[in-house]
């Protein structure tokens, strides 16, 4: 199975501040990496498909970048509606695996 | 709008079966591929099991293989999974989500699986 490391598992920032969440896979994942934000007691929000493409309807302040093994996701300027858990999930080969999960807070 | 709801969720004992069922709306249903992901504070996120638009193709974790059953009504816009042999780590919440091309773009609400004596 193709093992997903997410760092950091926690991250506080401060409005405005930029933040990035990196994933690491265990081989190549030829960029089939999506980013989720989850909300307590909410399902998955798709954020960034492909590694780098946008959601429809998902602000611009966040942003997916990444090849081979290494991705990440950014967002410039943390808003009070970024606090949330993050995940990434890898779609390259069954099983789909996901990332640990990053819980972000508002500093 | 695109919305899938789970149903079919609930306590149940170790060795017993329990259907999960996915109603979708808002999308052509037969033009997507379906899964089954789920969720639990110790193990985090966990994918289940796929199906292909017509059914035809179906993928497990292996610790599914032989216990749960994938399946997918294109008539009645559903899925479902059938999940047998219950055990005490197959408690979780379980999501029904939509993929197409590259991504997984849609989930359900999540419905809550319970295994235990």
């Amino acid at each position: 199975d193709i093992q997903m490391t997410q760092s950091p598992a926690s991250l506080s920032a401060s409005l405005g501040e930029t933040v990035s969440i990196e994933c690491l896979a265990s081989e190549d994942i030829y960029s089939y990496l999506a980013w989720y934000q989850q909300k307590p007691g909410k399902s998955p929000q798709l954020l960034i498909y492909a590694a780098n493409r946008l959601q429809d309807g998902v602000p611009s302040r966040f942003s997916g970048s990444g090849s081979g093994t290494q991705y990440s996701l950014k967002i410039s300027g943390m808003q009070p509606e970024d606090e949330g858990d993050y995940f990434c999930l890898q779609g390259s080969k069954f099983p789909w695996t996901f990332g640990g999960g990053t819980k972000l807070e508002l500093k | 709008e695109v919305q899938l709801v789970e149903s079919g969720g609930g306590l149940v004992q170790p060795g017993r079966s329990l259907k999960l069922s996915c109603a979708a709306s808002g999308f052509t249903f037969s033009n997507y591929g379906m899964a089954w992901v789920r969720q639990t504070p110790t193990k985090g996120l966990e994918w289940v099991a796929s199906i292909s638009t017509g059914g035809g193709n179906t993928y497990y974790r292996d610790s599914v293989k032989g216990r749960f059953t994938i399946s997918r009504d294109n008539a009645k816009n559903t899925q479902y999974l059938q999940m047998d042999s219950l055990r005490s780590e197959d408690t979780a919440t379980y999501y029904c989500a939509r993929h197409g091309g590259l991504r997984v773009d849609y989930w359900g609400q999540g419905v809550m699986v319970t295994v235990s004596s």
